[in-house]
């Protein structure tokens, strides 16, 4: 089945800790994204990939940190200076040719600070 | 800067009351509008794409419209498996991200 598959589905960090969620898709799509949700404000971009070994920030890059090394991963570090990681993270990817193109969603990661 | 909204932030509907939730967007050069389905807990799921002004789609008792400055998601005759949260997102000008609202979360009881 093709699909996007985002591990782990609960992750927990403690004070200074770094932490890496994976971000995995076989649609074979150019373009790949990570979001974060917070109860009541929607989804906020935080960093997105149009190619391999190219990204851009988002809205919220500050604390994080990513890599495009191939075209079927995207994983997203959450540092210790992002200073509020509480959050469920998002990833999505869609086709790189035409713009009005839907990106499609993962089941998302929820992280926790302890 | 690309500004989505939606309304109301919360709806709750008997089993088969309809109504509509709406989405206002101000962007320059609009090249998508979409509308997502999200469960509690879950990743959002791909409802509809509108391009231009006056286009309608529809899947089973959701209907999405389009209009220069807005857009509706009707929900006909609902049931209490159409409850989750109904996400708007738009793409505009050169940017190939989505823009999201926040969202309308929908409770239908049975």
């Amino acid at each position: 089945d093709g699909g996007i598959t985002q591990s782990p589905k609960y992750l927990f960090r403690k004070e200074g800790q770094n932490v890496t969620l994976s971000c995995e898709q076989n649609l074979n799509h150019d373009a790949m994204y990570w979001y974060r949700q917070d109860p009541g404000q929607g989804l906020r971009l935080i960093y997105y990939s149009q190619i391999v070994n190219d990204f851009q920030k988002g809205d919220i890059a500050e604390g994080y940190s990513v890599s495009r090394e191939k075209k079927e991963s995207f994983p997203l570090t959450v540092t210790s200076a992002q200073k509020n990681p509480t959050a469920f993270y998002l990833c999505a990817s869609s086709n790189q040719g035409e713009f009005g193109t839907e990106a499609f969603f993962g089941q998302g990661t929820r992280l926790t600070v302890v | 800067e690309d500004q989505v909204t939606q309304s109301p932030e919360a709806l709750r509907l008997q089993e088969g009351e309809s109504s509509s939730l709406n989405c206002s967007y101000t962007v320059s050069g609009l090249r998508g509008l979409f509308w997502y389905r999200q469960d509690p807990g879950k990743g959002p799921e791909f409802l509809f794409t509108l391009y231009s002004a006056g286009e309608e789609k529809e899947k089973e008792r959701l209907k999405a419209t389009l209009t220069k400055k807005e857009s509706f998601l009707h929900i006909t005759a609902p049931k209490p498996e159409d409850s989750a949260t109904y996400l708007c997102a738009v793409q505009a000008g050169s940017a190939r991200q989505l823009t999201f609202g926040s969202g309308t979360q929908l409770t239908v009881l049975p």
